[in-house]
């Protein structure tokens, strides 16, 4: 299985602050890679596919970058409602894996 | 704009069968995957496995002893059945619609299965 590991696992930001979560997988994953924003009680929502394809309806202050094993999720302009948990996620190969999520937090 | 309703139980006891449905609302069946994800504390995410329209189903390993995956085209619905359920099948349980382009962008609303004698 290709383990995908995110850092960091908790970031404290303020709002209007340029963010960036890191996605390592531990084998090549082309661009396969996606990214999700869960909040509390909810289901993932999708940001991200194809490393760097921003999903229709999402906000353009999201993007992603990477490909091979290096991968990231940058928020341009931290807003109120951004503050979540983040998932990258492989589906290069099955199973397709999970990192272990970077909550978001209020500074 | 497609939905996916998920439906089942919540509460089980070890040994038991668990059984989640997912009915979808608006979409064209046969042109996607569909797919199920759990979620627990300790592990995170996890793809647990998906078929197609035609019932071809690919199965996480770790669970493949034990999971059916079924789809009924004719009712927009998919199925999951987890067998010998224990402790650490407690879970919130996901389904949805995936492809092998942009991965899953449509979810159900989860559900919390609980197993505890």
């Amino acid at each position: 299985d290709i383990q995908m590991t995110q850092s960091p696992s908790t970031l404290a930001a303020s709002v209007g602050d340029r963010v960036t979560i890191s996605c390592r997988a531990s084998q090549y994953s082309s661009s396969w890679v996606a990214w999700y924003q869960q909040k509390p009680g909810k289901a993932p929502t999708l940001l991200i596919y194809k490393a760097s394809t921003l999903q229709s309806g999402v906000p353009s202050r999201f993007s992603g970058s990477g490909s091979g094993t290096e991968f990231s999720l940058t928020i341009s302009s931290l807003q109120p409602e951004d503050f979540a948990t983040y998932y990258c996620q492989q589906y290069n190969s099955y199973p397709w894996t999970f990192g272990q999520g970077t909550k978001v937090e209020i500074k | 704009q497609v939905q996916l309703q998920q439906r089942g139980a919540g509460l089980l006891k070890p040994s038991e069968t668990l059984s989640l449905t997912c009915d979808v609302f608006g979409e064209s069946f046969s042109a996607y995957y569909w797919s199920w994800f759990r979620q627990t504390p300790g592990k995170g995410l996890e793809w647990i496995g998906e078929t197609d329209h035609r019932g071809t189903a690919k199965y996480s390993p770790s669970l493949k002893s034990r999971l059916t995956i079924s789809v009924d085209p004719a009712k927009n619905q998919f199925s999951l059945k987890l067998t010998s359920v224990t402790a650490a099948d407690t879970a919130v349980y996901y389904c949805a619609r995936t492809t092998t382009l942009v991965a899953a962008n449509f979810w159900g609303q989860g559900t919390l299965v609980t197993v505890s004698s």
